[in-house]
């Protein structure tokens, strides 16, 4: 079965520091979606996109995040200035379609020092 | 604004006894719905979904929930437990014509005991 895939599973950080996070969603899945989970508390939407711009975007996503899809495959989340509260299991979804099931991948853990 | 309430972040069940995890939704449209199952170290998959079709919705592993909108609950259940469904349950709920964004519950951590 086709699935989610991300890299790294563990980034460790200098605050500060930029760091980017890769995805490879499913092969014919439209939407590609961000997510986070902070140690202890409830999965919350990041952002999603969908035919080469964001849809959506949540209160997070300030000005320090992006995201971009260069290639036909890979679907990045870029943090320019990482804070310690950015650490966090960051996980990359996709679906199909509008309101289709989104499939998650197995996260990048982010630590920020 | 949706939203969607958990109630009890622990249940324990014995091995063979009825799993029962409630779910409790507020949406201003008629909504999505899913349960997500994440296991340790991994990521988040896909138990069920209702999407307007029929109310009772039947998942993977044995997993069952019922839509009752005059309840406005998701309430999650499987007739007997297994070891192997100790795990973290997600609730979600997305809003139709609202976009794709999944609001999740708190989750709720199954442990089954022999």
């Amino acid at each position: 079965e086709p699935e989610v895939t991300q890299t790294p599973s563990h980034q460790v950080t200098q605050m500060g520091q930029e760091v980017i996070l890769r995805c490879v969603p499913i092969s014919n899945h439209l939407y590609f979606y961000w997510y986070r989970q902070i140690l202890g508390q409830k999965v919350e939407f990041l952002v999603s996109f969908y035919n080469n711009e964001i849809s959506e975007k949540s209160e997070i996503f300030d000005d320090q995040f992006s995201v971009e899809r260069p290639d036909g495959s890979n679907f990045t989340l870029k943090i320019r200035s990482t804070k310690l509260e950015d650490s966090a299991m960051y996980f990359c979804a996709s679906s199909q379609g509008n309101n289709q099931p989104q499939h998650f991948g197995d996260g990048t853990r982010l630590s920020i020092l | 604004a949706q939203s969607v309430t958990q109630l009890g972040s622990h249940v324990s069940v014995s091995e063979g006894a009825l799993v029962l995890l409630r779910c409790n939704y507020s949406s201003s449209v008629p909504p999505y719905l899913f349960w997500y199952v994440q296991y340790p170290n991994q990521g988040l998959q896909l138990l069920l979904k209702y999407t307007s079709a029929a109310t009772l919705v039947k998942g993977i592993n044995g997993f069952e929930a019922e839509f009752k909108k005059s309840e406005t609950s998701f309430h999650l259940t499987k007739p007997s437990a297994h070891m192997s469904d100790a795990a973290e349950y997600f609730c979600a709920v997305s809003e139709a014509g609202g976009g794709n964004k999944l609001t999740f519950g708190t989750g709720t951590q199954l442990k089954v005991e022999l």
